[in-house]
């Protein structure tokens, strides 16, 4: 079945500092998704990406879909303590999703 | 609108004990799933259910069953609970949407399971 790989497993940033995940795939997808799961808490969705070489942008987040449709990432700039969390990407398979092993990302404040 | 619930939030079992996971959905959506995230790691598929009266095996379905009861409800229920099945369940609902098919996922907050 589908699989996505998504680095690094873990991150730690003085806040301040930039944070970026990365999400890659063997075979070209429909289109990606980003959750983002506090600690403690459940995932919620934080985006959608359809296009080849889409970009969208939430406040402090890019997010881009690679030209080939088979990566993606998420790139935070300026880290807040707020950030904190495990964040997710997740593929379109049939009806469900498959679901990257996430970035934990920790913040030193 | 209180999107996905769970009951309960908690629970402690034993081996060998049974349990059954209760998640309902108030968003009318045709789609439902079953979670189960160990400490630090990712979200694993158990079961899902495209629509009503389909049911699907997941990435790790031993050991569970499932019942879409109608549109709203979806259980998981554990027969015979074992330590290897402490974790935290999540429940969620999506709705197939949009040119392409796409399904965006809604999560509830989670029950938190330990077997002893």
């Amino acid at each position: 079945g589908q699989q996505v790989m998504q680095i690094p497993q873990y991150q730690h940033v003085q806040e301040g500092e930039d944070f970026t995940t990365y999400c890659n795939s063997s075979t070209t997808l429909s289109n990606i998704q980003w959750y983002k799961q506090r600690p403690g808490g459940h995932p919620v969705f934080l985006i959608q990406l359809v296009k080849s070489g889409e970009v969208k942008k939430q406040k402090r987040l890019t997010f881009q879909f690679g030209e080939a449709k088979k990566n993606s990432s998420l790139h935070i700039t300026a880290t807040q303590t707020t950030d904190v969390g495990t964040y997710f990407c997740a593929l379109q398979g049939a009806q469900k999703l498959v679901f990257g092993q996430g970035t934990r990302l920790t913040i030193n404040p | 609108n209180a999107g996905v619930t769970q009951t309960p939030k908690f629970q402690v079992l034993k081996t060998g004990q049974s349990m059954t996971l209760q998640c309902a959905q108030d968003m009318n959506h045709n789609s439902m799933y079953w979670y189960r995230q160990d400490p630090g790691m990712g979200l694993r598929l158990i079961y899902y259910s495209a629509s009503e009266g389909t049911t699907d095996k997941g990435e790790v379905p031993n050991g569970y069953n499932v019942s879409r009861l109608n549109k709203r409800e979806f259980s998981l229920r554990l027969e015979s609970a074992a330590p290897s099945q402490t974790s935290v369940y999540f429940c969620a609902s999506s709705e197939l949407y949009g040119a392409g098919g796409r399904y965006t996922q809604y999560f509830g907050p989670g029950t938190r399971l330990t077997v002893l």
